[in-house]
């Protein structure tokens, strides 16, 4: 049972702007730095956010991070049909000692 | 180019053992720790546990301690993960992953091996 919480589902037609939560706790995103990977179907995940807010060469700037407190969001600006997607929040918890990912969130291009 | 390459599909019964293997290559195998991550069919992804080449120090999710065993030979640039009995419940898609940033607790997972199918049934 994963630690962080996302919601389920995400939609928006294309170039929209879709916002995904990750909810967390004192012990992992609120003393660490969060993560954010895209699924592709059928691909393995793909780093997309790293630190909180630091996207990775190759990644396009319509994918923004932010973290507040114990949470953390996953903005997509421009919403394109390729970013239909499985998206995972992770980051480490210091009472578990270990990574943890988060529920996980699919976003539909309408 | 930096890569991790994960051994085949496994077909396997129940109670056999079973050892897949993440190859890496294009950078310093023994500096950078790798990761080990579930999927079950249609599932969310799970963190099994952190293995580093270089000595070999390991962290295990307590979701999977005494379950899986994970080692690394740094002479073939290797990672392993290994299950002495398997059973239907492990039937899932691993992948292996390496760890970038100085320290674990800051670390993202920025290279992925591309997925080894496990199927356990009788």
């Amino acid at each position: 049972q994963s630690v962080l919480t996302q919601p389920p589902s995400a939609s928006g037609t294309p170039g929209q702007r879709v916002t995904i939560s990750c909810s967390g706790s004192s012990s992992n995103i609120g003393s660490n730095t969060v993560h954010w990977y895209q699924q592709l179907p059928g691909t393995a995940p793909k780093l997309l956010i790293y630190r909180n807010n630091q996207r990775p060469s190759g990644v396009p700037d319509r994918f923004s991070g932010s973290k507040s407190g114990t949470s953390a969001s996953l903005a997509i600006s421009g919403l394109q049909s390729e970013d239909e997607a499985d998206y995972y929040c992770a980051a480490w918890d210091d009472s578990l000692n270990g990574y943890v990912f988060g529920t996980g969130t699919k976003v539909t291009v309408l | 180019e930096v890569q991790l390459v994960q051994s085949g599909a496994e077909v396997k019964k129940p109670g056999e053992s079973l050892k897949i293997s993440c190859k890496g290559s294009g950078y310093s195998f023994t500096d950078y720790w790798i990761g080990w991550v579930r999927q079950m069919p249609g599932k969310g992804l799970e963190w099994m546990g952190i293995i580093y080449p270089g000595d070999s120090k390991s962290k295990y999710s307590p979701a999977f301690q005494g379950q899986v065993t994970m080692s690394a030979d740094k002479s073939v640039t290797t990672a392993y993960l290994q299950w002495s009995s398997l059973q239907a419940s492990d039937t899932a898609m691993y992948y292996c992953a390496r760890l970038t940033g100085t320290t674990v607790w800051i670390g993202s997972f920025d290279i992925w091996g591309q997925g080894t199918m496990v199927t356990v049934s009788s």
